[in-house]
C-alpha cells in the first residue's frame, strides 16, 4: 500500500530533550515536506526537500532540523524541544515530474502529536 | 508573499443542500491552488487542484471549485451535501517551482442530517 509513515504517533517529552521523528514514504517520491498544524493557524510548513541532500526552509523553520540522505527517509530533528513546539506535525511526499516545476498534489502522513512540557 | 484567506472558521449546511466553503488567496505570479480535507485523526486527503485551463475544477466524493482570477478566489462547492463531509477543509496555494506551500487556517464544515 503507497503511504507515508510517521513514527511516534504520540510523544509526551520534556523541555531540551532531543527527539526524532521519522517520516517515511514508499511511493519513491523526490518531494518530502514537514508541517505543524495549530489551532487557528492552519498549517505551516516548518522545512521541504526536493530530493536527496537538497533540503530547504518553509516558514516556521526555527527549532527544528532536517536530513535527506535517503530518498525515502525524511526526519524532522528538535535538538532542544520548547513548549511553543507542542503541535501536531505533519510529513508529506509528492512525486516530482519530469523538469524543475511540479504541482503534483501531496500525500500526507497520519501525524505525530507531540507534546513538550 | 503569498497568502490564502479561509474566512469561515465553521459552515453549517443541512444535509442535501449545497455547501460552499470560501478560499481566496494572493500570489505574485500564476497560483496553482488545492483543496484538502481532514478527517478526524486522520492526516489531510487531497481533493482537487487547479493548475491551469477550465476554472471550474472537479475533483474526489463529488466535490467541484471554481478559480476565480479576479476576485481572487478559489471556492470549494459541493451541489448536494453528505453528513459523511463534516470535516476540516483546508486550501492551500503554491507558486514557482511548487516547493513551498501556504495553507489557510482551515474551515470546519458541519452538515447536518
Amino acid at each position: 500500500e503507497a503511504q507515508v509513515t510517521q513514527n511516534p504517533r504520540y510523544l509526551i517529552t520534556v523541555t531540551g530533550k532531543k527527539l526524532t521523528v521519522t517520516c517515511s514514504q514508499n511511493m519513491n517520491h523526490e518531494y518530502m515536506s514537514w508541517y505543524r498544524q495549530d489551532p487557528g493557524l492552519g498549517l505551516r510548513q516548518i522545512y521541504y526537500s526536493m530530493n536527496v541532500e537538497v533540503t530547504d526552509k518553509g516558514d516556521v523553520p526555527e527549532g527544528y532540523k532536517v536530513s535527506r540522505k535517503e530518498k525515502r527517509n525524511f526526519p524532522l530533528i528538535l535538538e532542544s524541544p520548547s513548549p511553543n513546539q507542542t503541535s501536531l506535525y505533519f510529513c508529506a511526499s509528492k512525486v516530482k515530474a519530469r523538469g524543475l516545476v511540479s504541482y503534483n498534489e501531496q500525500f500526507f502522513g497520519p501525524g505525530t502529536r507531540l507534546t513538550v512540557l | 508573499a503569498q497568502s490564502v484567506a479561509q474566512p469561515e472558521d465553521q459552515v453549517n449546511v443541512a444535509e442535501g443542500n449545497p455547501l460552499t466553503v470560501k478560499c481566496t488567496y494572493s500570489v505574485s505570479g500564476n497560483p496553482y491552488l488545492f483543496w484538502y480535507v481532514q478527517y478526524p485523526n486522520r492526516g489531510l486527503q487531497f481533493l482537487l487542484k487547479y493548475i491551469t485551463g477550465d476554472n471550474l475544477v472537479k475533483g474526489s466524493y463529488g466535490f467541484e471549485a471554481e478559480f476565480n482570477k479576479s476576485q481572487t478566489s478559489f471556492h470549494l462547492k459541493k451541489p448536494s451535501a453528505l453528513v459523511s463531509d463534516s470535516a476540516l477543509y483546508f486550501c492551500a496555494v503554491t507558486g514557482g517551482q511548487g516547493f513551498s506551500f501556504i495553507f489557510g487556517k482551515g474551515t470546519r464544515l458541519l452538515v447536518k442530517p
